[in-house]
């Protein structure tokens, strides 16, 4: 069965440092894949998403992730952290096709300190 | 705002009650996606819906949970005669006609179980 990992259950780093979030796929077809992000509170949002093209994908807020497909990873990184990227971090992965649903990792939570 | 709206944001029932769950997916959109996110856990998948259809239901419980998309009104997640295992949070998810588009989430309904 498709699963998605996350190895960082928890990381807390101080402000203006760089963070890599690891997340890795156990699919060897085509796939989508995705980060989100959620804020205390707040509903999951879309930091940035890979369907094909150039394996470097830049989304908001400063983050990157890039797809090593020998390696089944898209890892997660943003060169300085702020206090406010505080949240709970997902990878997730489709198949896209006739079902699209999402298989989520279990989720980073990062703590930023001031 | 994602602009999937769900609610109630909170609903709280006694073991045994029926609970009901809606979701109004964003303007345009006509796939719905249920999610359930247990505690210290990632987002599962449960049921697929596009109007009138359920495209995919191969994580929903095979007892006491059901999932409509009506031609008219918004999407429900019912579970009758819930049991304490069921308090959890219930995100719906929405994406338009065309395959490959990410996912956009609500703020989740929270439900406790007394």
């Amino acid at each position: 069965a498709q699963s998605v990992s996350q190895h960082n259950h928890h990381v807390i780093l101080s402000e203006a440092a760089s963070l890599e979030l690891g997340c890795n796929y156990s699919y060897g077809g085509t796939v989508n894949l995705f980060w989100y992000v959620q804020y205390p509170g707040q509903h999951l949002q879309l930091l940035l998403k890979y369907f094909s093209g150039d394996p470097l994908v830049k989304g908001i807020k400063g983050f990157e992730a890039e797809f090593i497909k020998s390696k089944f990873s898209f890892n997660l990184r943003k060169p300085s952290v702020q206090w406010s990227d505080t949240a709970e971090y997902f990878c997730a992965v489709n198949q896209g096709g006739a079902t699209n649903k999402l298989i989520f990792g279990t989720g980073t939570l990062l703590a930023v300190q001031p | 705002n994602a602009g999937v709206m769900q609610n109630p944001r909170h609903l709280v029932r006694r073991r045994g009650q029926e609970a009901r769950l809606r979701c109004s997916p964003m303007k345009g959109h006509s796939h719905v996606y249920w999610y359930r996110q247990l505690p210290e856990e990632g987002l599962k998948f449960m049921v697929y819906l596009q109007k009138e259809n359920i495209i995919d239901e191969s994580g929903m419980p095979k007892e006491r949970f059901s999932a409509e998309f009506p031609k008219e009104g918004p999407s429900i997640l019912r579970i009758q005669q819930v049991v304490r295992g069921d308090s959890a949070a219930y995100f719906c998810a929405s994406s338009p006609l065309v395959s490959n588009q990410p996912q956009h989430f609500g703020d989740g309904t929270r439900l406790s179980i007394l």
